[in-house]
């Protein structure tokens, strides 16, 4: 089973501060998705990134996937307490099964 | 977009019994589904790849025998905990593939999970 780390696995920041949540692999995968997780509920497909090097924005996120497609990182900008939540990377195994993260929990206090 | 449907949200069972979950794909068929299973603030362990018409692919260490999966038709997976006990009291996720993303990649929609409690 090819392992992801990610780190950190909680951060608490206060509000308008940034962060960088990092994922990283010694193994290459086809594709790495990034989700966001609420307490009592499923993971939610935030991105996927494909191509290394890619970086994608989405709101005050940025993700961005390595050029030998092994790690990734997700930056928020002037982060708000509604990005709160639990953030999870799941790398994919071909065109089966993800293999996902230890999670970030974050907390932004206001 | 796909929507997976989780059921039931939550269950209480006593210990001994058995407890079933279904999963369903509302607007697409899924040839494949995934149960997980997530400890409290922890993140999400892959128990079984759940294959339509043919036998579930368990992840090494889970009992086949104690999770039962059925895959029957192409819209809906079942996850069946036998003879549960205490330490079987977790958040069970299923997932489905949807289909492509928009870079071809593997896109698999969540369900909202079910929350089993074992007395």
């Amino acid at each position: 089973t090819q392992l992801l780390e990610q780190s950190p696995q909680f951060l608490s920041i206060q509000e308008g501060e940034n962060l960088t949540v990092y994922c990283n692999s010694s193994s290459v995968f086809s594709s790495l998705q990034w989700y966001r997780q609420e307490p009592g509920e499923g993971p939610v497909l935030l991105v996927t990134v494909v191509t290394g090097g890619e970086v994608k924005k989405l709101k005050r996120l940025t993700f961005q996937f390595g050029d030998a497609r092994k790690d990734s990182s997700l930056h928020i900008t002037a982060a708000q307490p509604g990005d709160t939540g639990l953030y999870l990377c799941a790398g994919a195994q071909g065109a089966q099964k993800l293999v996902f993260g230890q999670g970030t929990r974050l907390t932004i206090n206001p | 977009g796909a929507v997976v449907s989780q059921h039931p949200s939550w269950v209480i069972c006593k210990s001994g019994t058995s407890v079933k979950i279904e999963c369903r794909s509302l607007d697409f068929q899924a040839t494949t589904m995934f149960w997980y299973r997530q400890f409290p603030k922890q993140s999400l362990m892959l128990m079984a790849t759940s294959n339509e018409g043919s036998k579930a692919t368990y992840e090494q260490g889970v009992e086949k025998d104690k999770f039962l999966i059925n895959h029957a038709s192409l819209t809906l997976s079942t996850l069946t905990v036998t003879s549960a006990h205490p330490e079987d009291s977790s958040f069970y996720i299923c997932s489905a593939r949807g289909g492509a993303g928009e870079d071809g990649a593997n896109v698999l929609t969540f369900g909202a999970g079910s929350r089993l409690t074992v007395l």
